[in-house]
């Protein structure tokens, strides 16, 4: 049964930085790529991050490039997104999922989500 | 990248058919089929319901039914059921590795 469970959500100042993780379970990790998504207060779901399987490629949403880094590690099967320089804009239900292969752009798996709020 | 555009809301009579159409353009729908549709109950998380266009993962109920016409995918619901009311999100493939949601259906089951 595949587990993912993300952490690492919280109220933060515009501006600052957080890193969320995603621990995942059930599953052969370093087989599949990952995504993060996210999903404002009653607005619909954003693709904002992937990561290739093999962590080799990385490519990410308009609105959150150069500001968002995602990543993994593969021997702690953790899937990770660095945020930084974060708006008020940013404040959502950030979800990671699996993709249904190596890469293939199919959320397969989902996790319950953590949220982030951006506020002074 | 601009979301796929999904009409806001659609209903239907327990027993019945809904569809839900999903339009982009030709650098994601109708360039590539690689479409999903995904389902979402109020606070929780989203749940694959069709990929690829046309297929089920296991255990998604053979009512659910997937198609595609040029920059266009739909999504049917047939024999409408209590649970089926939900949000569905569309999502396709887009040129050089990017990917994007559907705006969201409001199903009501009436």
């Amino acid at each position: 049964q595949v587990q993912l469970v993300e952490s690492g959500g919280g109220v933060v100042q515009p501006g600052r930085s957080l890193r969320l993780s995603c621990a995942a379970s059930g599953l052969t990790f370093s087989t599949h790529g990952f995504h993060w998504v996210r999903q404002a207060p009653g607005k619909g779901l954003e693709w904002v991050a992937v990561i290739w399987y093999d962590g080799s490629k990385k490519f990410y949403g308009d609105s959150v490039k150069g500001r968002f880094t995602i990543s993994r590690d593969d021997s702690q099967n953790t899937l990770y997104l660095q945020l930084n320089s974060l708006r008020a804009e940013d404040t959502a239900v950030y979800f990671c999922a699996r993709d249904i292969g190596t890469t293939n752009y199919i959320l397969d798996s989902w996790g319950q989500g953590t949220q982030v709020t951006v506020s002074s | 990248q601009s979301a796929l555009t999904q009409p806001p809301s659609a209903s239907g009579s327990p027993g019945q058919s809904v569809a839900i159409s999903c339009t982009g353009t030709s650098s994601d729908i109708g360039g590539f089929n690689y479409v999903s549709w995904y389902q979402q109950h109020p606070g929780k998380a989203p749940k694959l319901m069709i990929y690829e266009v046309t297929k089920r993962p296991s255990g998604v109920p053979d009512r659910f039914s997937g198609s595609k016409s040029g920059n266009t995918a739909s999504l049917t619901v047939s024999g409408l059921q209590a649970e089926d009311e939900a949000d569905y999100y569309c999502s396709s493939y887009v040129d050089n590795s990017n990917f994007v949601f559907g705006t969201g259906t409001k199903v009501t089951v009436l």
